[in-house]
Formats: C-alpha cells, structure tokens, sequence
C-alpha cells in the first residue's frame, strides 16, 4: 500500500538560515511526489512536483526538493528561510502505476520560522 | 485564472442534520476531487470524479456520504445525517486530466465543518 511519512510534526528554523522538512515514502511503482504548504484557514498551495528526470526539482517562492530513490525520500528545502515560511508544509504521493488520481498525504509538519 | 471555489466556508451544525457543500473547479479542469481533512492529519480522499463520472468512491462513508457532479462541472457532496467525527475541513481540489498523468492537483480554500 501507498503511504508517506513526516517524521517531524514540528521544525523550527531561524530566519536566514537553511531549512529543511523531511519526506519519505513507499508504493509499489515509480512514485510521482508533490509538496503542498497551508497557511492557517487556507486550502493546500502547490508548491513542486518529481515526475522524473533531475532529482531536484524547484518550485514556488525559493522551495527546491530532492529526490532520493534509494532511501525512498523526498526532503523539501530552502537555503534561506524566511518568516513568511511559517505554515504547515504536506508531502504527498501518488503511485505511477495508479490509474486514478488519489495522493496520498502524509500527516503534515508545521514548520515555525522565527525572527 | 480563478482558482477552485467552496462555500461555504465555514458551517456548524448540530449531530444528525445534513449538510451540502459546494465545489466549483478551474475552468477546463476534467478531474475534481473531495478530501477530507481531520485536525492534525493530512487530507484523504473522499471521491473522484473525471467530467460527470465516477473514478474512486472506495473511502466515501456511502450510508451517509453523497457526491454528485451532474454536468460535469460543478459538484456537492452531502452528508446526512452528520456524525460528531464529521467535523473536519472539506476540500475540494481540481486538475486537468487524471489517469496515467500525474497532473498537479489545485484546492480551493476549504469548508470547515464542525458537528456539535
């Protein structure tokens, strides 16, 4: 079966300094792996997507994520945070060989960052 | 472009009512999709439409839970009567296409239900 973890419910980082929110997961096929971020009262943002090719992938407002096929992970990252980071970030997956649409979303990490 | 619309936004409502929510995707968009969002946890799939059809229903409580997307277009979903553990936040979420594309799936701002 499909699932995704989130190891940490919360991470906190200074501002101005590297941050990173940690994603691994397991499904049966080539997996495609999404970032999501939601600010309170909010839907989901995207933020990036691995299909395939590279293994990192940028995305919106300075976010890059890195693919690692071998420890089955997926760690979102930004080499500067900032305060207007601070929300809660969902890693998501969705099997390749999965005719339907279904992700499959871990259970979120709030991520603090203070000034 | 417009992004997905809900509404309402917020509901509260007593146990063994009904409720309908509202869900109007981004224009063109084949796929839409119901989540379920219970406080602390990740969505989770409730139902799958491509245009007026059904794709994945297999998480929806069906004694209880109805969706619908007659034209193709906009859709509801209905919950009757409500449980307390029905109180989460709806979310509604649209894409291009589905299938073998692993297209990136938009959300509209949520309904946030609570069941007292």
């Amino acid at each position: 079966a499909q699932s995704v973890a989130q190891p940490e419910d919360q991470v906190n980082v200074a501002e101005g300094n590297p941050l990173t929110v940690k994603c691994t997961y397991s499904v049966s096929g080539n997996p495609y792996l999404f970032w999501y971020v939601q600010y309170p009262n909010r839907g989901l943002q995207f933020l990036l997507k691995y299909i395939t090719g590279d293994n990192l992938v940028k995305g919106s407002y300075g976010f890059e994520a890195e693919f690692n096929k071998s420890q089955t992970s997926f760690h979102l990252k930004k080499p500067s945070a900032l305060v207007s980071d601070s929300a809660l970030y969902f890693c998501a997956v969705r099997d390749g060989y999965n005719q339907g649409g279904k992700l499959i979303f871990g259970q979120g990490t709030e991520l603090s960052v203070k000034p | 472009e417009a992004g997905v619309a809900q509404s309402p936004r917020y509901k509260i409502i007593e146990k063994r009512q009904s409720v309908a929510f509202w869900c109007n995707p981004i224009s063109g968009h084949a796929t839409l999709y119901w989540y379920q969002q219970i406080l602390g946890q990740g969505p989770k799939l409730l139902i799958q439409f491509q245009n007026n059809g059904v794709v994945d229903d297999s998480q929806l409580p069906k004694d209880r839970f109805s969706a619908e997307r007659l034209k193709g277009v906009d859709s509801t979903l209905k919950i009757q009567p409500a449980k307390l553990e029905d109180s989460a936040v709806y979310l509604c979420a649209s894409s291009l296409v589905s299938g073998g594309s692993p297209d990136t799936q938009y959300f509209g701002p949520g309904t946030r239900l609570t069941v007292l």
